[in-house]
């Protein structure tokens, strides 16, 4: 299948500070990206569709100020966790859509930890 | 509206015996399924797919699963199950007839292995 390359893979950060996540597809170009929020022992809430060359949509409840997301490239995604909280703790995974068809595929995660 | 059931959130079986993981899903139209797997802290693997082809899937890791329209299920199984099969499990559809991309996402359902 298909690669997802998630970095990193886990950050420790002061409340306040801002971090990024990477996220890119290695052998596919994925002009749709994901990015869901993971919560202990639940299913993957879905944060925001990034989509390339335009700007993300963000489901209901997301704050687009305070995760802001980039997508320049067909490779690449970025979100960007601004001035952090201890409640943005959390594991957060990216996924590409393979164009034309239905199947998304999953970076590693990102386990943020905010003190 | 579109939804998808694990029926179990948590199934328990002894290495070497069989495996049974059930989902069923409610829509309106033909759906794709999807089987994916989440080992301890990492990203979503794509185990099978189901796309209108054939009703019997073969995924990886010896993971099957049937397609039955009549009981709208798409039960998840294995022969005989082994250590490393221990991990989180997700019967996943795409949102909707248009191809968004969003996919709804069942509950989750763990599968603990004994020795």
């Amino acid at each position: 299948g298909a690669v997802v390359s998630q970095h990193p893979s886990r950050v420790i950060c002061k409340s306040g500070t801002s971090v990024k996540i990477e996220c890119r597809s290695l052998d596919f170009q994925a002009t749709t990206m994901f990015w869901y929020r993971q919560f202990p022992k639940k299913s993957l809430m879905l944060m925001a569709t990034s989509n390339e060359g335009s700007k993300a949509t963000y489901e209901q409840g997301v704050e687009k100020d305070k995760f802001l997301i980039n997508h320049a490239s067909l490779t690449l995604s970025t979100l960007t966790v601004t001035s952090a909280h201890p409640e943005d703790s959390s594991f957060y995974i990216c996924s590409g859509l393979v164009t034309g068809t239905r199947i998304q595929y999953f970076g590693a995660g990102t386990r943020l930890s905010v003190l | 509206a579109q939804s998808v059931t694990q029926l179990d959130s948590h199934v328990s079986v002894s290495e070497g015996t069989p495996v049974l993981l059930r989902c069923n899903y409610s829509s309106s139209y033909s759906p794709s399924l999807f089987w994916y797997v989440q080992h301890p802290n990492k990203g979503l693997q794509l185990l099978l797919k189901y796309t209108s082809a054939a009703t019997l899937v073969k995924g990886i890791n010896g993971f099957e699963a049937e397609f039955k329209k009549s009981e709208t299920s798409f039960h998840l199984t294995k022969p005989s199950a082994h250590m490393s099969d221990a991990a989180e499990y997700f019967c996943v559809f795409p949102h909707g007839s248009s191809n968004t991309g969003k996919l709804i996402f069942g509950q989750g359902t763990t599968l603990q292995v004994k020795p």
